[in-house]
């Protein structure tokens, strides 16, 4: 079974960094893009970003292009999300996904996802 | 940027009713790159169609998708009482975007 499991959320000043984790299992890690999507309190999903199997390409949301850097270790099987200068709009629950493109770009669907790690900006 | 309008907000219905779900595109979604997620308080989200009408692997035969261009659909032939939840959909031709969401209630 495919399974993603998140970590590193917690409460954090704002203009402060965290890094967010992502350990994945039962596929083949290193054969897919992978992305993180946020959803804010009340709010709907927002999609933060993308990377492709082999880090070359990787895509932001404009709300958190030049804060937010995604990168990833496939001998560890693991995705990363390093956040700096955090704001209280990016106060959310972050899930990790897979992308099933099989070019292993990410411009597929997304599917499974992870149940999550908050994030909380706030003084 | 593809920007994906959902409508209605909320549908209020019963169990046994059939549900339609509309999202509407700013652009024509090429290739029907488009996906639908099912959301539940305290899970992780669930994808349900992608590609506009392909059901995903254990999705009920109830669930179906169709659509074209800008214009897509989620039905749900006939509600179950775990089928209340929130729905997106999802469009991944130019980068990613998601619907606001349409939340299925129970009248």
């Amino acid at each position: 079974e495919e399974q993603l499991v998140e970590s590193g959320g917690g409460l954090v000043q704002p203009g402060r960094s965290l890094r967010l984790s992502c350990e994945g299992s039962g596929f083949i890690f290193d054969d897919y893009a992978m992305h993180w999507v946020r959803q804010a309190p009340g709010k709907g999903l927002e999609w933060v970003s993308g990377i492709s199997w082999n880090s070359d390409t990787t895509d932001y949301a404009d709300s958190v292009k030049g804060r937010f850097t995604i990168s990833r270790d496939n001998a560890k099987n693991s995705l990363y999300l390093q956040m700096n200068s955090l704001r209280p709009e990016d106060t959310a629950l972050y899930y990790c996904t897979k992308d099933n493109a099989a070019s292993g770009r990410p411009i597929g669907f997304f599917d499974p996802w992870g149940q999550g790690t908050l994030v909380t900006v706030s003084s | 940027e593809i920007v994906l309008t959902q409508s209605p907000g909320t549908l209020s219905l019963s169990p046994g009713e059939r549900a339609t779900l509309s999202c509407r595109a700013s652009q024509t979604v090429s290739g029907n790159f488009l996906a639908w997620y099912q959301l539940k308080p305290g899970q992780a989200p669930r994808l349900l169609i992608y590609g506009a009408f392909n059901r995903a692997i254990g999705i009920p035969h109830r669930f179906s998708g169709s659509g074209s261009g800008t214009e897509f659909t989620l039905t749900i032939s006939r509600l179950e009482p775990e089928d209340f939840a929130v729905y997106y959909c999802h469009q991944y031709i130019r980068s990613q975007t998601f619907g606001q969401g349409t939340k299925v209630e129970i009248k």
